[in-house]
């Protein structure tokens, strides 16, 4: 069945860079696009970033554009998200989720059939 | 702040019928799919409705999802203490250029 799995969260210092991976297994990776959400403790959803089944399209939040970036490696069915100068205020658990539309790239379409169990960013020094 | 506007809490007994509500605006809601997510204690959520009023396989008929304008709705029918949990709306936003949620409504079954 379909997994995802981040990894690379941790304990960071304010101003410090950190790189998350999302892992993809169970169906066709290269033909889905992948995001990521974020949830802050005791707070609801953030969309952050997102990138397109073949990698040529990038979706980024207003509140992370210029600090982050995503990438994806179909080869390696994986998905990173780059995030620079981290603040207090990232700290968060941080899903990646899996678009659901194969090849989508239709923006009122992308919507997430299945997410990772998350992974703690916790930003402090 | 979140973009999408849903109440931040609701509850019924078993069996009764609950409806959460979620608000938008011309550029999310008004031109754009809702979706809908359920989001149990301690675990990532899951997806219970797609394109406004669709339900994934797996997902009880209990559960429906309507939309009228810049407007939508989640109902539950035939509560049961399982539906505990939180619910979020998201959509497309054209102007953001991105997905927004709804802030959250946490759903309390007495």
């Amino acid at each position: 069945q379909v997994q995802l799995v981040e990894s690379g969260g941790g304990v960071v210092q304010p101003g410090r860079s950190l790189r998350l991976s999302c892992s993809g297994s169970g169906y066709l990776f290269s033909s889905f696009g992948i995001h990521w959400v974020r949830q802050a403790p005791g707070k609801g959803l953030e969309w952050l970033a997102g990138v397109s089944f073949d990698g040529n399209v990038e979706y980024y939040a207003d509140s992370v554009k210029g600090r982050c970036s995503i990438s994806r490696d179909n080869s390696k069915d994986t998905v990173v998200l780059q995030m620079n100068s981290l603040r207090v205020e990232d700290t968060a658990v941080y899903f990646c989720a899996k678009s659901a539309i194969f090849r989508g790239l239709k923006k009122s379409l992308i919507y997430f059939d299945n997410w990772g169990p998350g992974t703690l960013v916790a930003v402090s020094s | 702040q979140s973009v999408l506007t849903q109440p931040p809490s609701a509850s019924g007994t078993p069996g009764q019928r609950v409806t959460i509500s979620c608000s938008g605006g011309s550029s999310n809601i008004g031109t754009n799919h809702v979706y809908w997510y359920q989001q149990l204690p301690g675990t990532a959520p899951k997806l219970l409705i797609y394109r406004n009023n669709q339900r994934p396989s797996g997902v009880p008929d209990r559960f429906s999802g309507s939309k009228s304008g810049t407007s939508a709705s989640l109902t539950i029918t035939g509560l049961r203490s399982e539906d505990e949990a939180d619910y979020y709306c998201a959509s497309w936003d054209d102007s953001l250029s991105g997905v927004v949620f709804g802030g959250g409504a946490k759903l309390t079954v007495l």
